[in-house]
């Protein structure tokens, strides 16, 4: 049981290329989460997934889009990057957070990109 | 605005001294989280707390919920070097996605323990 796992480890790309960072989680979760965090700032919310075909919006999306064709997999594309994406990237997943009343999430462990 | 804030940021503390790290948020949470993050690593879940007055302890942590106040405390007993690592609290808030599970974050305290 691998739990969530996420690829690459680290990545520079120069301003405007593009690129998708993996997830994928092998627990049967349903829900799916893409935080980014900046230096010396807790996490924020770019994207998120209730189930395959469902996306949604979170606290910070813009320059970023994601798909869910399978429970498993979550990748989150970035298009244009440009220097304020430089950052460290967390994948999460978790059971229906309505389902168990100490649901918890599960994070992988991250990709740190930069953008020059 | 929600807010999520978290004091200290920064905590240096010898071995075996006492101390506690403060949570406010500033709407009605549904859960309340710690989590715990060393350098250049992933976030691993400490506690999870969901009702007023839930306490909660693992080792030489303890972590409480105040939904009144709105105040979570994680308190460090005797700490050890082994404790040093960023501590965050994070919580799911209706109205901002709570029911989807999505956190908001505090921006985390930085406990270094000294000898």
């Amino acid at each position: 049981n691998a739990g969530v796992t996420q690829t690459p480890k680290f990545r520079i790309l120069k301003i405007g290329q593009s690129m998708t960072l993996q997830c994928t989680q092998d627990m049967n979760h349903n829900y799916m989460y893409w935080y980014r965090q900046d230096p010396g700032m807790g996490l924020k919310l770019i994207y998120y997934s209730v189930g395959a075909g469902i996306t949604d919006k979170g606290e910070v999306p813009n320059g970023y889009n994601v798909s869910r064709s399978t429970t498993e997999d979550f990748p989150l594309r970035l298009e244009l990057a440009a220097p304020s994406q430089t950052s460290v990237y967390f994948c999460a997943s978790s059971y229906d957070p309505s389902a168990g009343a100490y649901n918890e999430q599960f994070f992988g462990p991250g990709t740190r990109l930069t953008v020059l | 605005e929600l807010k999520v804030e978290q004091n200290p940021l920064f905590l240096s503390m010898q071995e075996g001294k006492n101390y506690t790290i403060y949570c406010n948020y500033s709407t009605t949470s549904d859960r309340l989280y710690w989590y715990r993050q060393d350098p250049g690593k992933s976030l691993e879940s400490l506690f999870v707390l969901l009702s007023n007055g839930a306490v909660k302890q693992e080792g030489r942590l303890m972590a409480s919920l105040d939904t009144k106040a709105r105040l979570s405390t994680l308190h460090i007993t005797a700490a050890v070097h082994d404790l040093s690592a960023t501590y965050f609290c994070a919580g799911t808030f209706m109205n901002y996605g709570g029911s989807q599970g999505n956190l908001i974050f505090g921006k985390g305290t930085k406990l270094s323990v000294k000898p």
